[in-house]
């Protein structure tokens, strides 16, 4: 089945750590993103790539970085300069950047401890 | 940048009632309005969107609306299920590729309460 696959699901670290989270497409998207999701605020933009080898900030890139060496895969890491990294995020891809549906995977929950 | 507006937080209704739920946005660009359910512990799924060339799409039981002049939209849910009960969020974005594609700005959510 096609989709969305990010891991771990849930994951926890101490403060001070950074933690690289997953995500891999197999629906052949071009386009793919990270949001945050925190309780009462949406779902934030942390980076996008709209083609492989490039990628741009969302609004909350601080503290976050990526990579998109291949366009099945566009991981996450949360670094230790993110201030408040405990949170829900959620990887999601499109067939292009323009604008259509996202698909999401099922998130990833991290807890800093 | 853009800024969307959702109402209400939350929202209880009966089964078989209908559902509301309103958002604005700030930008007067943006022309891509999707609408997102979010049952729990999973993703959010697209179950409707409108663009800004038209002012109301319908699937089945789900209807959008869009007023541009005014900036702001809604989420028409009829006869509604225990099914439905989830969060609902919905989004704006420019579109095009060097418009803003599809950069995403979200509501902060209805939670959808359908009780029997």
């Amino acid at each position: 089945d096609g989709g969305i696959t990010q891991s771990p699901k849930y994951l926890f670290r101490k403060e001070g750590q950074n933690v690289t989270l997953s995500c891999e497409q197999n629906l052949n998207h071009d386009a793919m993103y990270w949001y945050r999701q925190d309780p009462g605020q949406g779902l934030r933009l942390i980076y996008y790539s709209q083609i492989v080898n490039d990628f741009q900030k969302g609004d909350i890139a601080e503290g976050y970085s990526v990579s998109r060496e291949k366009k099945e895969s566009f991981p996450l890491t949360v670094t230790s300069a993110q201030k408040n990294p405990t949170a829900f995020y959620l990887c999601a891809s499109s067939i292009t950047g323009e604008a259509g549906e996202l698909f999401f995977g099922e998130g990833s929950r991290l807890t800093v401890l | 940048g853009e800024n969307v507006e959702q109402h209400p937080s939350t929202l209880s209704v009966q089964e078989g009632d209908s559902a509301v739920i309103k958002c604005t946005y700030s930008d007067s660009a943006s022309n891509y309005f999707p609408w997102y359910k979010q049952e729990l512990g999973k993703g959010p799924q697209l179950i409707i969107d409108i663009r800004s060339n038209v002012g109301e799409k319908k699937d089945q039981r789900i209807a959008v609306t869009l007023n541009k002049t005014a900036k702001h939209f809604s989420l028409h849910i009829t006869e509604t299920q225990p099914e439905d009960s989830a969060v609902y969020f919905c989004a704006a974005s420019r579109g095009g590729l060097t418009g803003g594609g599809n950069k995403l700005t979200f509501g902060t959510g209805t939670q959808l309460k359908v009780e029997l």
